[in-house]
């Protein structure tokens, strides 16, 4: 079975400059997640997808942050402009349907975008 | 609010030595609670998760965590490390069969010969 597949793997930018990642989800995983990993700390949720509708962005900043999730399989998440703060692993994660079992509760964990804005 | 603590950031054992990670937790109802493993430049990797079934939870490579809700403890364990287990763990929360998780911010372990 294939992982979650995430591109590019490193980005490097100057600020004010815009950027994009995206993320392919395991094959018929419902949930997707984006992360925000900074340098000495835990993954921090962006935003949740449930198929192709949000179920949670309270954290995303959305003054400079959206997220697609178009058709409820990939997604794209991008960044305009972009500031120093915004150095990080961008990690996404994708969950089976609720219900599926044991399997319910894990999410799984691409290997994330590495991005330096300098 | 939910939120959880890893007690060191760092901890370095000998190779062969007890492997002892420490996770509490804060919250008002029964969590989901995951350990994840992250090696270098790579993404997390699921080593165990509890979801209120046995309180003593064993997980891929030799690692062990048990559950302890007097004390909102979910310790990590091996008995015996290997030099393959350097790499950074990270605790985490769920409060929903489907919610985002909540992580605490790391242990690097390393493993000394």
């Amino acid at each position: 079975e294939a992982g979650v597949a995430q591109s590019p793997r490193y980005k490097i930018i100057e600020k004010r400059q815009s950027v994009a990642f995206w993320c392919n989800p395991i094959s018929g995983h419902a949930t997707l997640y984006w992360y925000q990993q900074i340098l000495g700390q835990g993954p921090k949720l962006l935003i949740q997808f449930q198929n192709n509708g949000v179920v949670d962005d309270s954290q995303l900043p959305k003054d400079r942050f959206s997220a697609e999730r178009l058709k409820g399989v990939d997604s794209t998440l991008k960044i305009q402009p972009a500031k120093l703060e915004d150095s990080a692993v961008y990690l996404c994660a994708s969950s089976p349907k609720p219900g599926q079992g044991a399997q319910k509760n894990i999410q799984y964990f691409g290997a994330g975008t590495r991005l330096s804005v300098l | 609010a939910q939120s959880v603590t890893q007690l060191g950031s760092h901890v370095s054992v000998s190779e062969g030595a007890l492997v002892l990670l420490r996770c509490n937790y804060s919250s008002s109802v029964p969590p989901y609670l995951f350990w994840y493993v992250q090696y270098p430049n790579q993404g997390l990797q699921l080593l165990l998760k509890y979801t209120s079934a046995a309180t003593l939870v064993k997980g891929i490579n030799g690692f062990e965590a048990e559950f302890k809700k007097s004390e909102t403890s979910f310790h990590l364990t091996k008995p015996s490390a290997h030099m393959s287990d350097a790499a950074e763990y990270f605790c985490a929360v769920s409060f929903l069969s489907q919610g985002n998780l909540i992580f605490g911010k790391g242990t690097k372990l390393s493993v000394k010969p």
